[in-house]
């Protein structure tokens, strides 16, 4: 239990068109989803909250018009790069926290999107 | 947030334990401690997690402090597919956002 899926798992997109990544939770609901970044040999860094039915709750320093969240329904969330540059390349990380009833608080990732914008 | 303090690296030899430490003097009363790892070009993997008491599970121990400001994952017996960077984590509440930090990279030696 507690897949958590991303697709594509890989994109290569042109400067200045917009990429959309999807997160599924596929055996479970998830009320809260996550979205990280993560640049070569670097760490994890948050971006966004994602809450169903609600607006993204935005890390400092993240454009909200740059890197659009939509968490539409309990299993899927979504996050579209617009006009991307070369700069947004990087590997897309979604995580999802759901209730099933055992009180489980801990983190469910995706496997990953990496993105190379040319 | 309270930050967690770990070594940058650690190697092991396959078949045995590994010990991770991780130092966090300024936790809290409610944070509670997680441990995630990443295998290369993968999203993290959920380890571990406790509050006070020690805790095991199939995948690792995870023994803490009394005083709490200090944690050490313990993997039992390592293999290959162990290696991975480790991170240690606080939370402030079931669910809450994740900060990572540089984690320790452990090498297992066949």
């Amino acid at each position: 239990g507690a897949v958590v899926s991303q697709h594509p798992s890989w994109v290569i997109c042109k400067s200045g068109t917009s990429v959309k990544i999807e997160c599924r939770s596929l055996d479970f609901q998830a009320t809260t989803m996550f979205w990280y970044r993560q640049f070569p040999k670097q760490s994890l860094m948050l971006m966004a909250t994602s809450n169903e039915g609600s607006k993204a709750t935005y890390e400092q320093g993240v454009e909200k018009d740059k890197f659009l969240i939509n968490h539409a329904s309990l299993t899927l969330s979504t996050l579209t790069v617009t006009s991307a540059h070369p700069e947004d390349s990087s590997f897309y990380i979604c995580s999802a926290r759901g209730y099933w009833g055992q009180g489980a608080d801990e983190q469910y990732f995706g496997p990953g999107t990496r993105l190379t914008v040319t | 947030d309270a930050k967690t303090t770990q070594p940058n690296s650690m190697e092991s030899n396959e078949e045995e334990p590994v010990h991770l430490p991780c130092n966090h003097s300024t936790i809290s009363g409610t944070d509670y401690i997680h441990w995630y790892r990443q295998l290369p070009s993968q999203g993290p993997e959920y380890v571990i997690h406790g509050l006070t008491s020690n805790v095991n599970n199939r995948m690792a121990s995870l023994a803490i402090a009394e005083d709490r400001k200090s944690s050490t994952l313990i993997l039992h017996r390592a293999t290959l597919r162990d290696a991975a960077v480790y991170y240690c984590i606080l939370v402030k509440a079931a669910g809450n956002k994740l900060t990572f930090g540089g984690g320790t990279r452990v090498l297992v030696k066949p």
